[in-house]
């Protein structure tokens, strides 16, 4: 089967760079990718790594390490509006398995 | 980028009847789709799989004859709920995706959500 570790909150600074890590364990693996969800809302895509690696765009940064079956994505300049959710997903075969969220607290 | 919809947005129905929920890939063809639950504060559960004119391949746990998908169409996928209960309530979430990628960008686009409450 499959199954991804993050943490389930992390708080963090206006301004700072915050880093939200995930582990995974799976069987077929194709890539990471990380998702944003606000309160309400469904999720939105933020990035996607096949291969190893930092992944950059615009303030949000991803990392992969396949040995490791360990990745992270980074907040940087953090805003009030980055307050939300983030789920890790891997894709393994045909179809996307989710963490269970990181709960982004932002302070002014 | 590429838009899924789904509809309706919200719905309350009283508990023993049957909801159900469209989702339209709007400008490509989806050769899959997927259907996700999502209570609250928790993660993204993947009920189902369904490949356009084959029958949908369910999650363990999910029973197929209460969550019926028919993905009759490249462009529409539906998911009937039937019999609802309150603990069907629960925030539902499409997704499609397009042919896959050879490692490159993620294809797979989310809808806006569904929000079934059943009283």
């Amino acid at each position: 089967g499959q199954s991804l570790e993050q943490p389930s909150e992390v708080t963090a600074v206006e301004g700072a760079i915050v880093q939200i890590n995930c582990t995974y364990q799976t069987s077929g693996f194709y890539g990471l990718s990380w998702y944003q969800q606000h309160d309400g809302g469904a999720p939105t895509f933020l990035s996607y790594n096949a291969l190893d690696g930092l992944e950059e765009t615009g303030r949000f940064s991803s990392f992969l390490s396949r040995s490791d079956s360990y990745g992270y994505l980074l907040l940087q300049e953090l805003q009030m509006k980055d307050s939300a959710s983030y789920f890790c997903a891997v894709r393994a075969s045909d179809k996307i398995i989710f963490g269970k969220g990181t709960r982004l607290h932002i302070l002014p | 980028g590429a838009v899924v919809s789904q509809h309706p947005s919200r719905v309350i129905c009283k508990s023993g009847t049957s909801v159900k929920i469209e989702c339209r890939s709007l400008d490509f063809q989806a050769t899959t789709m997927f259907w996700y639950r999502q209570f609250p504060k928790q993660s993204l559960m993947l009920m189902a799989t369904s490949n356009e004119g084959s029958k949908a391949t369910y999650e363990q746990g999910v029973e197929k004859d209460k969550f019926l998908i028919n993905h009759a169409s490249l462009t529409l996928s539906t998911l009937t709920v039937t019999s609802a209960h309150p603990e069907d309530s629960s925030f539902y979430i499409c997704s499609a995706r397009t042919r896959m990628g050879q490692g490159s960008t993620d294809t797979q686009y989310f809808g806006p959500g569904t929000r079934l409450t059943v009283l």
